[in-house]
């Protein structure tokens, strides 16, 4: 089985631009999640779909946002870049939305906003 | 808030058991215990999980308390590949943000 798949790898983008990441879950899965990592706070939970439907938030601007599709893959928007979005985006996917379900992670995408 | 506690590093010499401990006190009946570890630059990656029982797959063995409220990963024989940050969560049934909060993790070192 595939693993769950994230592009782009890298990204450069400038202040003030926005930006699309993409997740492609594992076949079968029906949760996604998404997690930013930076050095200073670890990993930060940002929100979780299941179903086509957000399910969970975390303390993040609205400039944050996502969605996902009927396929499951997932998508993240962050709109009007700050340099502190710098970070290591990470998608998870799992296949029911808690409890005996293990997530299995990509290996993100790096953003970074000069 | 992260629901566990864990150590910040650990040391471990190559060839030696790595004890990784968690506290979860405050965790409830139907919340799984999962471990998962990251290594520079990849996305964590799973190792094991389990409710109440005692675990063990092809990477690690799981030791929960009777209580529960405190569970020890162990893997059997370290080697310098097994360097990482050792994450402990815990996720419920009911899904909910906070089974997807991840601490700070303790970061292991193997030690050749």
């Amino acid at each position: 089985k595939a693993g769950v798949t994230q592009t782009p790898r890298y990204l450069i983008k400038t202040r003030g631009q926005q930006v699309t990441l993409s997740c492609s879950p594992i076949s079968g899965h029906r949760s996604v999640s998404w997690y930013q990592q930076t050095p200073g706070q670890g990993l930060q939970f940002l929100f979780e779909y299941f179903s086509e439907t957000q399910r969970n938030k975390g303390n993040f601007p609205g400039r944050f946002s996502g969605r996902q599709f009927s396929n499951s893959r997932s998508e993240m928007n962050v709109s009007t870049l700050e340099l502190g979005d710098s970070a290591l985006y990470l998608c998870a996917s799992s296949f029911l939305e808690a409890g005996n379900s293990p997530l299995h992670f990509g290996n993100g995408t790096r953003l970074t906003v000069t | 808030d992260a629901k566990t506690t864990q150590p910040p590093s650990m040391d471990c010499a190559e060839g030696r058991a790595a004890n990784l401990p968690c506290n979860h006190s405050t965790i409830s009946g139907n919340e799984y215990v999962y471990w998962y570890r990251q290594i520079h630059s990849q996305g964590p990656q799973y190792i094991i999980h389990g409710l109440k029982n005692n675990e063990t797959n092809e990477m690690a063995s799981l030791i929960i308390t009777e209580d529960r409220k405190s569970s020890t990963l162990i893997l059997p024989h370290a080697t310098l590949r097994d360097t990482a940050v050792y994450y402990c969560i815990v996720r419920g049934s009911g899904g909910g943000a906070d089974g997807l909060t991840f601490g700070k993790g303790t970061h292991l070192i193997i030690q050749p």
